[in-house]
């Protein structure tokens, strides 16, 4: 599985934008970049995901640089509820390939 | 619309008992997965099922088996526990449709095992 390497933590204060980085120089042609999100004591959600171009929905956005070796979730305006573990993972095109963890980076959201 | 339930939120299990983590899916998913999660880590894969009457194992599949009941229900069986076996253990399931392969996941299971 290809591999992705993102800052163990971050900070924000409240109602500012966040940008949250993620490398993964080894991407290969078909992988999607997908985001989760996991609140406290919840299980995992999907984010936004994207291929080459930048992706825009209710949640956030996703830029993709344009040699696809890295990416940047970006939170318009971070709230005390954005507070969580944000997950960074490559995917191959093929319908029911398990997503692959790592650990994250750890948001805080400052009031 | 309940999306993916798990029962039950919370166990304790001494060493050496036995027991199944039930999870149902009602959004006609044909995927279903079992993850556990260890305190600071990411999730890692135990077992998945592509479709009804399949299943294959992940990353940490040791200790574990696993029954998809029918297309809404997959369960997961630890024979003989032990602490190792101690996490938080989430199912989660998708549709398999070209990219917007989404996977959604249940609020999880509490197990400790001492």
């Amino acid at each position: 599985d290809a591999k992705t390497t993102q800052p163990n933590s971050m900070e924000s204060n409240e109602e500012e934008p966040v940008h949250l980085p993620c490398n993964h120089s080894t991407i290969s042609g078909t992988d999607y970049i997908h985001w989760y999100r996991q609140l406290p004591s919840q299980g995992p959600e999907y984010v936004i995901h994207g291929l080459t171009s930048n992706v825009n929905n209710r949640m956030a956005s996703l830029a993709i640089a344009e040699d696809r070796k890295s990416s940047t979730l970006i939170l318009h305006r971070a709230t005390l509820r954005d507070a969580a573990v944000y997950y960074c993972i490559l995917r191959p095109n093929s319908g029911n390939t398990p997503l692959v963890f790592g650990k994250g980076t750890r948001l805080s959201v400052i009031a | 619309n309940a999306g993916v339930t798990q029962t039950p939120k919370f166990q304790v299990l001494k060493t050496g008992q036995s027991m199944t983590l039930q999870c149902a899916q009602d959004m006609n998913h044909n995927s279903m997965y079992w993850y556990r999660q260890d305190p600071g880590m990411g999730l890692r894969l135990i077992y998945y099922s592509a479709s009804e009457g399949t299943t294959d194992k992940g990353e940490v599949p040791n200790g574990y088996n696993v029954s998809r009941l029918n297309k809404r229900e997959f369960s997961l069986r630890l024979e003989s526990a032990a602490p190792s076996q101690t996490s938080v253990y989430f199912c989660a399931s998708s549709v398999t449709s070209g990219s917007w392969n989404t996977q959604y996941f249940g609020p999880g299971t509490r197990l400790t095992v001492l």
